[in-house]
């Protein structure tokens, strides 16, 4: 099976730029997070789908974060206007269901650059 | 919310030694422990997990402990090999739709 798809791999952009990260799940699988790791920091969560509701989103930074999943499949991470602190690595996770024993497998993630 | 801490952030071990990491949560109603390791330029894959109702559970090399008193969790990495080397992440998780939360990463550098 195809595993979670995440691209660019990597963008750079200049500050005030507008980035869209894009994330493929797994085929079937209801359930679509996001995470950002911030050079030495945790992994941080940002929110999580189920299919195409937002479940929980109390991990977005702020409104210039925008994040969809239209049709409950693809989603996509809009940044605008982007910041230098929004550099890090996003990585996106899926899992098939929701339940306290499930783990998520992971996108191989996109490094974004804020210069 | 949940809050885990892992220690240490850095790990150098030779190879053929052991290498603990150590983690504690906040949330008492966490009851499910994921272990992550990501290689360089890699993604974070699942290589462990263990759930509250289990104190100790192992895999091969690999094996994680669980102090539910306590509110901690430890990852047990015995007979290190250079392909061990990684950045290991724990986490928790409780149950329904609360997300999994992060560690903030040991970096193990098993020395040949």
């Amino acid at each position: 099976e195809a595993g979670v798809t995440q691209f660019p791999s990597h963008s750079v952009i200049e500050k005030g730029q507008t980035v869209t990260l894009r994330c493929d799940p797994i085929s079937g699988h209801d359930n679509l997070y996001w995470y950002r790791r911030v050079m030495g920091k945790e992994i941080k969560f940002l929110l999580h789908f189920v299919k195409e509701s937002k479940q929980d989103e109390s991990g977005m930074p702020n409104n210039r974060f925008l994040a969809e999943r239209t049709g409950g499949t693809y989603s996509t991470l809009k940044v605008q206007p982007a910041e230098l602190e929004d550099s890090g690595v996003y990585f996106c996770a899926s899992s098939q269901m929701t339940g306290a024993s499930v783990g998520y497998t992971f996108g191989s993630g996109t490094r974004l650059t804020v210069v | 919310g949940e809050n885990v801490e892992q220690h240490p952030s850095t790990l150098s071990v030779q190879e053929g030694d052991s290498a603990v990491i150590k983690c504690t949560y906040s949330d008492s109603a966490s009851n499910y422990f994921p272990w992550y390791k990501q290689e360089l330029g890699k993604r974070p894959q699942l290589i462990i997990d263990i759930r509250s109702n289990v104190g100790e559970k192992k895999d091969q090399r690999i094996a994680v402990t669980l102090n539910k008193t306590a509110k901690h969790f430890s990852l047990h990495i015995t007979e290190t090999q250079p392909e061990d080397s990684a950045v290991y992440f724990c986490a928790a998780k409780s149950g329904g739709y609360q997300k999994v939360t992060f560690g903030t990463g040991t970096k193990l550098q098993v020395i040949p």
